[in-house]
């Protein structure tokens, strides 16, 4: 069965420069959310979308933006990035109707430099 | 963590015992899931039980919710090596559709 397909695996980026993380969604899955997680912690919850509208928010920095398209892949977009962004990403899709069923991807490795 | 804390933080065992991990929250919930993390790999959902449950089966895995005191617990039994990953409980609230995890379990399975 098809899964959520997250790109790049891997992201190495100096201190400043910006990032774009994609994610697509399992089919039929009309809901995404984002997770972000840092070296030996839980994955905390960044931002989710529905129909391209965010439907909840969590914490994810000013300097992050994220949207969801008509095809319902999501992007990540990170500026002036810090040391401290280093993380594994997450992206989940999940039914609107069955939101507590997210099914998550493989994760972007995130190193910033 | 945001959610609360997992019991114990790490959990050494030799293959073929019973390895039990505990989680407590702090909200109302809808579901409480359990994932297996392999070393900074994805997340693989592993079981969701219902906030109206008591307990559920999956193989060699048992889980048990006591809504009245917060938590959970996780019994995974005849372990083997494979199952040596971090387990992280991960709850959806009433209010809202996003996961709040746990802290995790790091467990090693010695063969």
């Amino acid at each position: 069965a098809a899964g959520v397909i997250q790109s790049p695996r891997h992201l190495i980026k100096e201190k400043r420069e910006t990032a774009t993380l994609k994610c697509y969604p399992i089919p039929r899955h009309d809901t995404v959310y984002w997770y972000q997680q840092g070296p030996g912690q839980d994955p905390q919850f960044l931002i989710s979308f529905y129909e391209k509208m965010q439907s909840d928010k969590g914490s994810i920095p000013d300097r992050f933006s994220a949207q969801q398209f008509s095809d319902y892949h999501s992007e990540l977009n990170m500026s002036s990035l810090e040391l401290g962004d280093s993380a594994l990403y997450f992206c989940a899709s999940s039914l609107r109707t069955r939101a507590n069923e997210q099914f998550f991807g493989p994760g972007t490795r995130l190193t910033v430099l | 963590s945001q959610q609360g804390e997992e019991d114990p933080q790490a959990l050494s065992i030799q293959e073929g015992e019973n390895a039990t991990m505990n989680c407590s929250y702090k909200t109302s919930i809808n579901n409480l899931q359990w994932y297996r993390q392999n070393s900074g790999r994805g997340l693989v959902h592993l079981i969701l039980i219902r906030s109206n449950e008591r307990e559920k089966h999956s193989g060699r895995l048992r889980v048990t919710l006591d809504t009245s005191k917060k938590s959970s617990s996780l019994l995974i039994t005849a372990s083997r090596a494979a199952d040596t990953a971090s387990y992280f409980c991960a709850t959806d609230s009433i209010s809202g559709n996003k996961l709040v995890f746990g802290a995790g379990t790091i467990l090693r399975v010695k063969s």
